[in-house]
């Protein structure tokens, strides 16, 4: 148990439609990431937030979002959902902004079937 | 971003020690490298990091060439429970506003452990 929590584990909603991934990182941990894995994709970065403020940004689409609250935990929003948004999504956490050397750990992810 | 460089797959005997190779041959002097696996669709799991010497925990050990130009994930005793994806990373180190701190994932090898 990484201690990063996700939820929900398993979501399937239709075309079009908007859902909300929630994460709760590990304690203490200030930094949170959000990844995508899709079979073809392999995993990709998409977003971070360092205690409420946005850090970097890889491949998210403009139809995402995601933010952080000052609980520490983190929602990322997914709207005008598409069949090739099916995927996994992970959430990590770390405990420093950036240092090469601190860790980041992983939760269990959130399946999400769009149909 | 340094780009590391990993067969997509090797086999191992249960019992015998897996060594997994790992070409970083642009990276920079701060940069750490890291491994993480991902056992079948669940979240990945850090196993190691290292800058320059060699390190060892109780999942695993890293040997990282003196040039810091590769480097080889050694586990002593593969069981079938380690058969998993194993990432190779070079933790990238930017300024965005602050500093990130994300990974960045490969392909990584694909390791079967054989009964």
């Amino acid at each position: 148990d990484s201690g990063v929590t996700q939820t929900p584990k398993h979501l399937i909603t239709a075309t079009g439609q908007r859902v909300t991934l929630r994460c709760s990182p590990r304690s203490g941990d200030l930094s949170v990431y959000w990844y995508q894995q899709s079979l073809d994709q392999g995993l990709q970065f998409l977003i971070q937030y360092y205690n409420g403020e946005e850090r970097a940004k890889g491949n998210i689409l403009e139809r995402f979002s995601a933010q952080q609250f000052p609980d520490l935990h983190s929602e990322l929003n997914l709207s005008s959902l598409e069949l090739g948004d099916s995927a996994l999504y992970f959430c990590a956490s770390s405990v420093e902004e950036a240092s090469s050397g601190n860790t980041i750990y992983f939760g269990e992810g959130s399946w999400l079937t769009v149909v | 971003d340094a780009k590391t460089t990993q067969p997509p797959s090797m086999d191992c005997a249960e019992g015998r020690a897996a060594n997994l190779p790992c070409n970083h041959s642009t990276i920079s002097g701060n940069e750490y490298v890291y491994w993480y696996r991902q056992i079948h669709s669940q979240g990945p799991q850090y196993i190691i990091h290292g800058l320059k010497n060699n390190e060892t925990n109780e999942m695993a050990s890293l040997i990282i060439t003196e040039d810091r130009k590769s480097s080889t994930l050694i586990l002593p005793h593969a069981t079938l429970r380690d058969t998993a994806v194993y990432y190779c990373i070079v933790r990238v180190a930017e300024e965005y506003g602050g500093a990130t701190n994300k990974l960045i994932f490969g392909t990584g090898t694909l390791l079967a452990v054989q009964p």
